[in-house]
């Protein structure tokens, strides 16, 4: 069990740019998350999948924001044209749970530092 | 919708010296709860978790937490702290039904103090 992974680590990109990062979660995980993280706060939910279906996405994740997760393992996140404001540390975590996932242990990863300028 | 206040952005303790951070919760429903801490430059790890059953709860790092559903409190405690636990420290709730998304607060910096 080497955790969660996400690559890259960091990002600085120009705005307009397109951005794409991946996590690789835990590998009997069959569920995943990604979050947003800005300075000063908490992490913000941005999308959930359960094996490769994407169960619930966050107001949060505009039309220029994807995530896929094609065979149910890793998962990608692009955003497309980006912007200042998505500049942020964007976080995957994964778990492990054949009941409502409200009670698994979510496991996360070091995050991607993105910076938008 | 649920949602999650952490009183205190900054607690400073000396080390040895015991601690409280505070998190209420708003929810007119069951709810779970969550601490989760963060160390520099790595991810989230939980600390411990609130169900169900009995409302005091240890989790790891001898920390413990008391759910008290009448004040809609969640406080993180050690009764005596180390260098090691400064980290920031995230308190967290979803709700108890079918699939709802995990509401973090906005964090509380542990500082302890030699």
């Amino acid at each position: 069990d080497t955790g969660v992974s996400q690559d890259p680590r960091h990002k600085i990109t120009k705005r307009g740019q397109n951005v794409t990062f991946r996590c690789d979660p835990i590998s009997e995980h069959n569920r995943l998350y990604w979050y947003r993280q800005t300075l000063g706060q908490g992490p913000e939910f941005l999308t959930y999948f359960q094996n490769e279906a994407q169960l619930e996405k966050s107001r949060l994740l505009s039309d220029r924001f994807s995530a896929e997760r094609p065979k149910g393992s890793f998962s990608t996140l692009e955003i497309q044209r980006t912007e200042q404001g998505d500049s942020a540390m964007y976080l995957c975590a994964s778990s492990w749970g054949l009941a409502g996932p409200n009670t698994d242990t979510q496991y996360f990863g070091p995050g991607t530092r993105l910076t938008v300028l | 919708a649920q949602s999650v206040t952490q009183l205190d952005s900054q607690v400073p303790v000396f080390e040895e010296a015991p601690v409280e951070l505070r998190c209420n919760y708003s929810s007119s429903v069951s709810v779970y709860l969550f601490w989760y801490v963060q160390y520099p430059n790595q991810g989230l790890q939980l600390l411990l978790k609130y169900l169900s059953g009995s409302t005091l709860v240890k989790g790891i790092n001898g920390f413990e937490a008391e759910f008290n559903k009448s004040q809609t409190s969640f406080h993180l405690r050690k009764p005596s702290v180390h260098i090691s636990d400064t980290a920031e420290y995230f308190c967290a709730v979803t709700l108890s039904g079918g699939y709802q998304k995990v509401t973090f607060g906005t964090g509380t910096k542990l500082q302890v103090i030699p």
